[in-house]
């Protein structure tokens, strides 16, 4: 059973382009999140989304950032028009559900380490 | 307030000793708490969970749950120096977003 599966690993974009990053969950997960982490720093919470809908995207910034996770296929992290304050490792986690408590517990992929050159 | 804190550390403990990290939490409501190791330039790697009041043991770590405290910590027992990463502390209220506390880094120094 393959873990959470995040590609790329490493991604260089220049300012001004789009950074698209994938996440595929574990199988039989159907709940996906997205973190930002700056070095040194700890986890901050983006964007929660189950299959085709947006449950909690009180981390995500105003513009320029948006996510989904279709039916078929996998979660999308979209930056546009990035900046070198975008430059981070980006984690998605996934879990079976997202309820109070049982199965809730969420694995994480290695993570999208984007640089904005 | 922080919805999750931790001492950021460093907390250095010796090989063989017991290492106490402590996290509290805001929300009254959360159902479930969790303990993930991060190694320098790694992913989080989920190493406990924890739903009631109490203890919980898994080999050398421990689970501690106070709900009315809102406090939860992690007991490593006999320390090893591969043991040194950063540990978060994650909390989920009710079916609410995984919120993760900044960290404590630990060093086990031989």
């Amino acid at each position: 059973n393959a873990g959470v599966m995040q590609n790329p690993r490493h991604l260089v974009r220049r300012r001004g382009q789009e950074a698209r990053l994938r996440c595929s969950p574990m199988k039989g997960h159907s709940h996906v999140y997205w973190y930002r982490q700056l070095p040194e720093e700890g986890l901050k919470f983006m964007v929660y989304l189950q299959k085709e809908n947006i449950i909690d995207e009180s981390g995500m910034p105003k513009e320029r950032f948006s996510a989904e996770f279709p039916k078929e296929g996998p979660s999308i992290l979209r930056i546009q028009q990035v900046v070198r304050g975008d430059s981070a490792a980006y984690f998605c986690a996934s879990s079976v559900t997202g309820g109070a408590i049982g199965n809730t517990e969420a694995f994480f992929g290695q993570g999208t380490r984007l640089t904005v050159v | 307030q922080k919805e999750v804190e931790q001492n950021s550390g460093p907390l250095s403990v010796p090989e063989g000793a017991i290492a106490s990290l402590n996290c509290t939490y805001s929300d009254r409501v959360s159902q479930s708490f969790f303990w993930y190791r991060q190694y320098s330039g790694k992913s989080p790697e989920l190493i406990m969970s924890i739903y009631s009041n109490g203890d919980k043991e898994d080999g050398r770590f421990t689970a501690q749950l106070n709900k009315a405290s809102q406090y939860v910590s992690l007991l490593i027992r006999d320390s090893q120096p591969s043991d040194s990463a950063t540990y978060l502390c994650a909390v989920k209220p009710n079916t609410d977003k995984l919120i993760f506390g900044t960290g404590t880094r630990l060093q086990v120094f031989p």
